[in-house]
C-alpha cells in the first residue's frame, strides 16, 4: 500500500498546549498537503508544502517538510478546544492528480 | 472560496436498492473529481478519479459494476452504488479539483453518510 502513516494516532493535551503530528510517505512528490475533519464531515484544506519548501506557516499552523526522510510535520500552536478534529496528510501519487491519504491523527483539546 | 456540494447528507434504505450520490462543485469547473470511501476512525480510501466527458478511472479492487461513476459536466458527478448491501454502508466523500494547475488542494464536499439496513 502506498498510504502513508501518521503518528500518533491519538493524542489528547490541554487547551493552550502544543500539538505535532507526524507523517511519512513513500513515494516521491510533487507536494503535500494537510487536512482536517471534524466528525462526520468532510476535509477542510489548512496547507499544502511543495517539495521544495522546507518550512510553511499559516496563523498557529506550521507544518515542515524533509523530503530526504519522507516526512512531514503539523505543529499546531496555543491549541483550542475547537481545534479538536481528526488531521490528515496527503502526498500526490508521481505524475497523477491522485492523492494518498496518511492514516490520521485524532486530536482531542481539552478545555 | 471553492465550494463542494454534496448531496444527500444522509441515506437509509434498504439492501438492494441503487443510491445516487451527486457532488457539485459550485463556484468553479471541476475537470477532475475524485471518490472516496472511509470507514470508521480510518483513512480515506480512494475508490475512482472521474474526469468530465470520459470514464471513469477505478482503484484496484473497486468493482465497476457496483459503483457507477458518471461525470457528465464540469460541475457535476455522480456516484451510483448500485444494488447496494449492508458491507456498503460507508461514508463516501466526493472532491473536486480544478485541473490544469499544479499544486492545488482539493476540495472536498461534506460527505454522505450511507446506511444499508
Amino acid at each position: 500500500s502506498q498510504q502513508g502513516e501518521e503518528d500518533p494516532q491519538a493524542l489528547s493535551i490541554q487547551e493552550g498546549e502544543n500539538a505535532t503530528m507526524n507523517c511519512s510517505y513513500k513515494t516521491s512528490i510533487n507536494n503535500l498537503q494537510w487536512y482536517r475533519q471534524n466528525s462526520g464531515r468532510g476535509l477542510v484544506h489548512l496547507i499544502l508544502i511543495r517539495s521544495n519548501e522546507r518550512e510553511k506557516h499559516s496563523g498557529r499552523l506550521r507544518v515542515t517538510l524533509d523530503t530526504s526522510k519522507k516526512s512531514s510535520s503539523l505543529l499546531i500552536t496555543a491549541s483550542r478546544a475547537a481545534d479538536t478534529a481528526s488531521y490528515f496528510c496527503a502526498t500526490d501519487a508521481a505524475g497523477t492528480y491522485k492523492y494518498i491519504f496518511g492514516t490520521g491523527t485524532r486530536l482531542k483539546v481539552l478545555a | 472560496g471553492a465550494v463542494v456540494s454534496q448531496h444527500p447528507s444522509r441515506v437509509i434504505c434498504k439492501s438492494g436498492t441503487s443510491v445516487k450520490i451527486e457532488c457539485r462543485s459550485l463556484d468553479f469547473q471541476a475537470t477532475t473529481m475524485f471518490w472516496y470511501r472511509q470507514f470508521p476512525k480510518q483513512s480515506l480510501m480512494l475508490m475512482a478519479t472521474s474526469n468530465e466527458g470520459s470514464k471513469a478511472t477505478y482503484e484496484q479492487g473497486v468493482e465497476k459494476d457496483k459503483f457507477l461513476i458518471n461525470h457528465a459536466s464540469l460541475t457535476l458527478s455522480t456516484l451510483t452504488v448500485t444494488s447496494a448491501h449492508p458491507e456498503d454502508s460507508s461514508f463516501y466523500i466526493c472532491s473536486a479539483f480544478k485541473g490544469g494547475v499544479s499544486n492545488q488542494p482539493q476540495h472536498f464536499g461534506d460527505g454522505t453518510r450511507l446506511s444499508i439496513l
